[in-house]
């Protein structure tokens, strides 16, 4: 099993939509969980962290936790065209190591 | 407030051929993080410094690979001979000691031909 998983997609969805990003991990002793957003040519920027269960709001971002789930997801409401990237899940383990997900690719469509 | 700086951008080599990366973090984030990301997929942790110290390098490849911060402020990492497969993008990123939040540099693109 592979300590942080995600859908590799793509994921499409139109304009003006929700868009739902999901991420499973396997360290059960998880504190720490990020999401950055990756354009393609471009390096990883922090969107948002969240370290307790339930929702953390930015803008139109919020972050849902679901510890004994183990599962954290991002969803980004009101879909722009300049949201399409690559969405990477990162999670700091009980033994204090960052590791990233595979990333899933969004694409939205005008 | 300067971004994570990185040098070279681009770096074209021949296979067992040398090549140094150059990093310098945040002023004041204590914590230095080197990647290596290969196209279509997650960045890949190589080794992690704080202060001048380091903290994880179990994926570091060091029958080739090197790093080094001293004075725990910038960094170098090298590889030394270069292979094939170590073509990809070689990412920086510093956060403070009390969080993981990293922030990333814009990355030196590796091609070994």
């Amino acid at each position: 099993q592979k300590e942080v998983e995600q859908n590799s997609g793509p994921l499409s969805v139109p304009e003006g939509a929700i868009a739902s990003l999901n991420c499973t991990y396997s360290d059960r002793g998880s504190q720490s969980f990020f999401w950055y957003r990756q354009y393609s040519g471009k390096s990883p920027e922090l969107i948002m962290s969240i370290y307790s269960n339930g929702d953390k709001e930015d803008g139109r971002f919020t972050a849902q936790l679901n510890k004994a789930s183990q599962y954290v997801s991002l969803l980004i409401r009101d879909s722009q065209p300049s949201d399409s990237a690559t969405y990477l899940c990162a999670v700091k383990t009980s033994y204090d190591k960052v590791i990233f997900g595979p990333g899933t690719s969004l694409s939205v469509i005008p | 407030e300067a971004g994570v700086a990185q040098s070279p951008r681009y770096k074209i080599i021949e296979k067992r051929q040398s090549v140094a990366f150059w990093c310098n973090p945040i002023s004041g984030h204590a914590t230095l993080y080197w990647y290596q990301q290969i196209l279509g997929q997650g960045p890949k942790l190589l080794i992690q410094f704080q202060n001048n110290g380091v903290v994880d390098d179990s994926q570091l490849p060091k029958d080739r690979f090197s790093a080094e911060r001293l004075k725990g402020v910038d960094s170098t990492l090298k590889i030394q001979p270069a292979k094939l497969e170590d073509s990809a993008v070689y990412l920086c990123a510093s956060s403070e000691v009390r969080n993981n939040e990293q922030f990333f540099g814009p990355g030196t693109r590796l091609t070994v031909l």
